[in-house]
């Protein structure tokens, strides 16, 4: 069965501190997607990134970083020096090979003080 | 270009009331999913169209929720009758399907989502 579980229910952080995100999945798929989604207050989920199964290279993009561990079927989210703008509810998420289902977790509720 | 909206933004109805909850996914989207969230747990998938195809529906609930895709534009979700246990956000979520020059990364674009609020 597929499953996606965020332990983290929710984390506060000082601005400027580095804070990760944790995000363990389970598939019996080879082929997969792994994603994160931010929710701001406005509601609507964001899409910040996707990684296939097959590409275990970790992603930098600005202060955001991913480390994606097929041993340990997890799919960690850095932000680096973390700002009052990075609060939110951060989604993991995973997807068959297809995009017909998409799995999420309960999401971890970041809270940034200035 | 406008993004997915949904309609209303929040709905209060009483035990055994009927609700419909309404999806404009971007203009183009070919797939359109409904997910639901309740009470702070993980958001789950309902059901997927492709167009005005029920692709997968296995995440309905029960047969009190009825999803259509008239057209293959705009979806609507019906709850009738509601029950206390249906209360949680609705979330709406369009994507491209691959055809022609466009290519379905698996990106959902989603809308702010239904509260529905069941007494």
């Amino acid at each position: 069965a597929q499953k996606v579980t965020q332990a983290q229910t929710e984390i506060s952080v000082v601005e400027k501190e580095d804070v990760t995100l944790d995000c363990v999945y389970e598939t019996r798929d080879t082929t997969y997607y792994l994603f994160w989604y931010k929710q701001p207050p406005s509601g609507e989920l964001v899409f910040l990134i996707r990684r296939n199964s097959f590409d275990e290279q970790n992603e930098i993009s600005g202060r955001y970083s991913w480390n994606f561990q097929k041993s340990t079927s997890s799919f960690n989210f850095t932000i680096t020096a973390s700002q009052v703008v990075d609060s939110a509810v951060y989604f993991c998420a995973l997807s068959e090979a297809n995009f017909n289902k998409f799995y999420f977790g309960s999401g971890t509720k970041l809270n940034v003080k200035p | 270009e406008a993004g997915v909206t949904q309609f209303p933004s929040h709905s209060v109805i009483e035990k055994g009331q009927t609700v419909t909850l309404r999806c404009d996914p971007i203009s183009g989207h070919d797939n359109l999913y409904w997910y639901r969230r309740v009470m702070g747990k993980e958001i789950k998938f309902l059901l997927h169209f492709v167009k005005e195809s029920k692709q997968d529906e296995s995440g309905m609930p029960n047969n009190r929720f009825l999803a259509e895709r008239t057209g293959g534009t705009y979806s609507t979700l019906k709850v009738q009758p509601a029950e206390l246990e249906d209360s949680g956000v609705y979330f709406c979520a369009s994507s491209e399907e691959t055809r022609g020059l466009a290519v379905n990364t698996g990106e959902l674009f989603f809308g702010e989502g239904s509260r529905l609020t069941v007494l």
